[in-house]
C-alpha cells in the first residue's frame, strides 16, 4: 500500500537557520503531496501542497518540490522563527490520506 | 475556525466504558474523515465517510464504530475502552470522495481529546 516517511524528529534549531524536513513516499499512479502543520493545542492545517511532477507547492515561507525521481518532497524554509514551532506532516492523497509520523519543530529565540 | 466541528473537547472517562465523539464537517464537504492522535504512534486513519456511505476503513478496532448521517455530521463510537484508547481523535472533512487524482485537502476540526482512568 501508500506509505510516507518522515525524518524523525524532534528538530531543534535557532532562529533564522535554515530547515529541511525530509519526506519520501511510496505509491501507485501519481498521487498529489502536502505538508500540514499543527501548531501546539489545534488540529493540522494545510500548509502547501503540489499536485504533479516538479511542481513546487509555497506558503508562508515554506516551500517543497515534488520529485518524482526520488520519489520526495522535502519540506524546506530558509530562515525560521520561533512561530513556526509546530508538528509538521507529510501527506500523500489516496482514498485514505496517507500522513506520516509528523517532525515535531522547536525553534530557539 | 477551520469550519469542522468537534465535541466534546475534552472528555475524561473510565475503562469499559463507552463514548460518542461528534463532527460537523464544514459546510460544502460530503467526507468525513477520523483519524486517531497518540503519542506514541502518529496519526492513524480511521475511517471515511462519503455522503452517508463508508469508502474506506484503516485501522480501526472492533470496539470501535462510525457512522455518518443524512445532514453529514458524523458521530465516532468507542466501547469497552481501555487505557491505550486515550488519545486526540481528529475529524477531517473535504469536498471530494478521496482518490490519487486531484488534490484532496482535508480540513481538520480541532480535535477531542479522550483521557481513559
Amino acid at each position: 500500500g501508500n506509505s510516507v516517511t518522515q525524518m524523525e524528529g524532534p528538530v531543534t534549531l535557532s532562529e533564522e537557520a535554515f530547515l529541511t524536513i525530509n519526506c519520501t513516499y511510496t505509491a501507485t499512479g501519481y498521487p498529489s503531496l502536502f505538508w500540514y502543520v499543527q501548531y501546539p493545542g489545534e488540529g493540522l492545517q494545510l500548509l502547501l501542497k503540489a499536485t504533479k511532477a516538479d511542481d513546487k507547492g509555497s506558503n508562508k515561507g515554506f516551500e517543497a518540490t515534488y520529485r518524482k525521481e526520488t520519489t520526495s518532497f522535502h519540506l524546506e524554509k530558509g530562515s525560521v522563527q520561533v512561530s513556526d514551532s509546530a508538528v509538521y506532516f507529510c501527506a500523500l492523497s489516496d482514498t485514505k490520506s496517507t500522513f506520516g509520523d509528523g517532525t515535531t519543530l522547536t525553534v530557539k529565540p | 475556525d477551520s469550519g469542522v466541528t468537534q465535541t466534546p473537547k475534552h472528555l475524561i472517562t473510565a475503562t469499559g466504558q463507552r463514548v460518542t465523539l461528534r463532527c460537523s464537517p464544514r459546510s460544502g464537504d460530503l467526507s468525513v474523515y477520523w483519524y486517531q492522535q497518540s503519542l506514541d504512534q502518529g496519526l492513524q486513519f480511521l475511517i471515511q465517510y462519503y455522503n452517508g456511505e463508508e469508502r474506506a476503513k484503516g485501522n480501526i478496532l472492533e470496539r470501535f464504530s462510525a457512522q455518518q448521517f443524512p445532514d453529514l455530521h458524523s458521530e465516532l463510537n468507542l466501547s469497552s475502552l481501555e487505557l491505550g484508547d486515550s488519545a486526540l481523535y481528529f475529524c477531517a472533512s473535504s469536498d471530494r470522495t478521496g482518490g490519487i487524482a486531484g488534490a484532496n485537502v482535508l480540513t481538520f476540526g480541532a480535535g477531542s481529546r479522550l483521557t481513559v482512568l
